[in-house]
């Protein structure tokens, strides 16, 4: 079974501060990971995703996210936040085997930028 | 391509009447998810299909109902709305590629029942 926990339902940092948004999985398949943003009163859109090779992933609006396999995690960071970056993110996981077709969910993290 | 596309965008609704949220796609994705989205308690999967005429419940089937006689819709049934069905719903299509089944989303519909 996979499951996706992600630390903090609520983060709040000052415009041109690091982001820093966490997200640990547990899957006994090698794991496809994902990071969604929600903008208020819109549906989801993808940021970035990892499935094999290279472990650091870079998204759009230059968040990036690690996944490190020792550790079962798959933090989204993203050097200096713009007031834009205000949203909800969402981590998700689905299995690399099998015919896995859905996503797995965390409850989401709620970014506020103050300025 | 107009992507994922729901309707309505706002509806209320009284106990007990029943409505349908509308979804359609134009990438010609092979898979469809219903979601519903309540505060604080992230994705829930309502309902999925595979494929024309195939569908299978998710972890909150009760009180809904779909169908998917076409690639491209995949409606949702409220029947007998409840105060419980309060929520914003979500569809989204995926496929098969080499990274998973990455989900592209609707706008969503927002539901009150009163």
């Amino acid at each position: 079974a996979q499951s996706v926990t992600q630390l903090g339902s609520h983060v709040s940092v000052s415009e041109g501060a690091l982001v820093l948004l966490r997200c640990n999985y547990s899957s006994s398949v090698p794991p496809y990971l994902f990071w969604y943003v929600q903008y208020p009163n819109q549906g989801l859109q993808l940021l970035l995703k990892y499935t094999t090779g290279a472990t650091l992933v870079k998204g759009i609006n230059g968040f990036e996210a690690e996944f490190k396999k020792s550790e079962t995690s798959f933090h989204l960071t993203k050097p200096s936040a713009h007031m834009s970056d205000a949203a909800e993110y969402f981590c998700a996981v689905s299995a690399n085997a099998g015919n896995n077709r859905k996503l797995i969910w965390g409850l989401g993290t709620s970014l506020a930028v103050n300025p | 391509n107009a992507g994922v596309t729901q309707t309505p965008k706002f509806r209320i609704l009284k106990i007990g009447q029943s409505m349908t949220l509308q979804c359609t796609q134009d990438m010609n994705h092979n898979y469809m998810y219903w979601y519903r989205q309540d505060p604080g308690m992230g994705l829930k999967l309502i309902y999925y299909s595979v494929g024309a005429g195939i569908t299978d419940k998710g972890e909150v089937p009760n009180g809904y109902n779909v169908s998917r006689s076409t690639t491209e819709d995949f409606p949702l049934r409220l029947e007998l709305a409840a105060p419980s069905q309060t929520s914003v719903y979500f569809c989204a299509s995926s496929y098969r590629t080499g990274g998973g089944y990455e989900q592209y989303f609707g706008p969503g519909t927002r539901l009150t029942v009163t």
